[in-house]
């Protein structure tokens, strides 16, 4: 089984909201990833977990904060969002012993901003 | 100079032929080779995974890695209209750096 899944599918939120994305896999994968793509682009890395402990964050501001609950769970709570992180906001998943592992996507959320 | 180079495309093709998709990249230290494949809307699905040089067969797609001229290629055959999708290539270096980094993707059509 190679499946990450994502909850929820689609969120709308405003800019006064606070909202979770949860992310969960069941492959004993010991690194999680969260990205953001935007239309007609890659996908952007956002933070990592190795783990259970973030190894990298890419700069992102603050008003998103990644949680790693257990080896197999991943949060992405945000909070004063802005129109501009409209985008789908994928996780994935990989071996942790050895990075540059397959790395394994989830369906993503799809989240807009009012 | 980006790292991964991709042509976006977008490349049409007739149904049954031959797809052959490109990256091209400037670090020689990336060993570990990705090719996805992304419907509109959806999360990229792995297709093929290599590492180092050589070529990997499965199925209709096969995935190629020539590290000397900083290249790799993904063919498929027989193309079926529901090939249509973007197709990212990803790539990474050492183990341990968990940063992959992503050719910005080619769209594809088959037509039928």
């Amino acid at each position: 089984d190679t499946e990450v899944t994502q909850t929820p599918k689609h969120l709308v939120m405003g800019m006064t909201n606070k909202k979770s994305l949860k992310c969960e896999q069941h492959m004993g994968h010991r690194a999680m990833y969260w990205y953001k793509q935007k239309a007609k682009k890659p996908p952007e890395l956002m933070f990592v977990y190795s783990y259970e402990k973030l190894s990298i964050n890419e700069s992102v501001p603050s008003r998103f904060s990644p949680e790693c609950p257990n080896s197999s769970l991943l949060n992405l709570h945000l909070h004063a969002l802005q129109p501009e992180d409209s985008a789908l906001y994928l996780c994935a998943s990989s071996q942790g012993l050895a990075g540059g592992r397959e790395q394994f996507f989830g369906p993503g959320t799809r989240l807009t901003v009012l | 100079q980006k790292e991964v180079e991709q042509d976006p495309g977008p490349l049409s093709v007739p149904e049954g032929a031959i797809v052959s998709l490109n990256c091209t990249y400037s670090n020689s230290a990336f060993q570990y080779f990705m090719w996805y494949r992304q419907y509109s809307r959806k999360g990229p699905e792995l297709l093929m995974y290599t590492y180092s040089s050589g070529n990997k067969e499965d199925g209709r797609f096969t995935a190629q890695v020539d590290k000397s001229s900083k290249y790799i290629s993904l063919f498929i055959r027989d193309s079926q209209p529901s090939d249509s999708a973007t197709y990212l290539c990803a790539m990474s270096a050492l183990p341990g750096t968990y940063k992959y980094i992503f050719g910005t993707g080619t769209r594809l059509k088959v037509l039928a």
